[in-house]
């Protein structure tokens, strides 16, 4: 049990876009722009990919953005490749000062 | 080089301790909240514990309340987390991970360290 809600999977070939959501609540997506994005490939530790709901590190790709909407935030990688094929976990801090996290979503690059 | 090493996992029965160690270098520890995360096996991330800079703001996830203890050593550069009362469900790979400073986010993770809880 997850508090923040994430497709379970989704996939996409090559060069497409994909939008992987993310929906909590007021408490925690919706409550500030402390949104962020972790990238997992197996047996790795998570890399930050976006923060603050649609920041990208320095040296992560342009084609990875964020977005939020309400209690939704959005990933969205496009122009996809073979090396984005990862686990993605989206993250919020809460208004609790606690953090929470989503089930986490499987990205095939078919 | 910024880096996070823990160590401290092991096979241990229900019902008892371990403590975990996170060794900091390559920034100034002293001036970063820490985290504590852990991953069941073939399961997602789970926010465990939440320390400030200074050990003045401690912040535990329901399922760490009570029997898990975060702390934190600035002259050893080190984090921790005292497990106590072990059950079968906090089987999992824990990983430290330090707050970005100025924002809200988990900028640099160790690799991790594996408990496992069973008889």
């Amino acid at each position: 049990q997850f508090a923040l809600t994430q497709p379970a999977s989704v996939s996409g070939s090559p060069g497409q876009s994909i939008t992987i959501s993310c929906t909590g609540t007021s408490s925690d997506v919706g409550a500030y722009n402390y949104v962020s994005w972790y990238q997992q490939h197996p047996g790795k530790a998570p890399k930050v990919m976006i923060y603050d709901v649609s920041n990208r590190p320095s040296g992560v790709s342009d084609r990875f953005s964020g977005s939020k909407s309400a209690n939704t935030a959005s990933l969205t990688i496009s122009g996809l490749q073979a090396e984005d094929e990862a686990d993605y976990y989206c993250g919020s801090y809460t208004s609790s000062s606690t953090w929470v996290f989503g089930g986490g979503t499987k990205l095939t690059v078919l | 080089e910024v880096q996070l090493v823990e160590s401290g996992g092991d096979l241990v029965e229900p019902g008892g301790s371990l403590r975990l160690s996170c060794a900091a270098s390559g920034f100034t520890f002293s001036s970063y909240s820490m985290y504590w995360v852990r991953q069941a096996p073939g399961k997602g991330l789970g926010w465990v514990s939440s320390i400030s800079s200074s050990s003045s703001y401690i912040f535990y996830a329901d399922s760490a309340k009570g029997r898990f203890t975060i702390s934190r050593d600035n002259a050893k550069n080190s984090l921790y987390l005292q497990m106590n009362s072990l059950r079968a469900e906090d089987t999992a790979v824990y990983y430290c991970a330090r707050k970005a400073y100025g924002n809200y986010n988990m900028d640099v993770w160790g690799k991790g360290t594996t408990v496992t809880v069973s008889s």
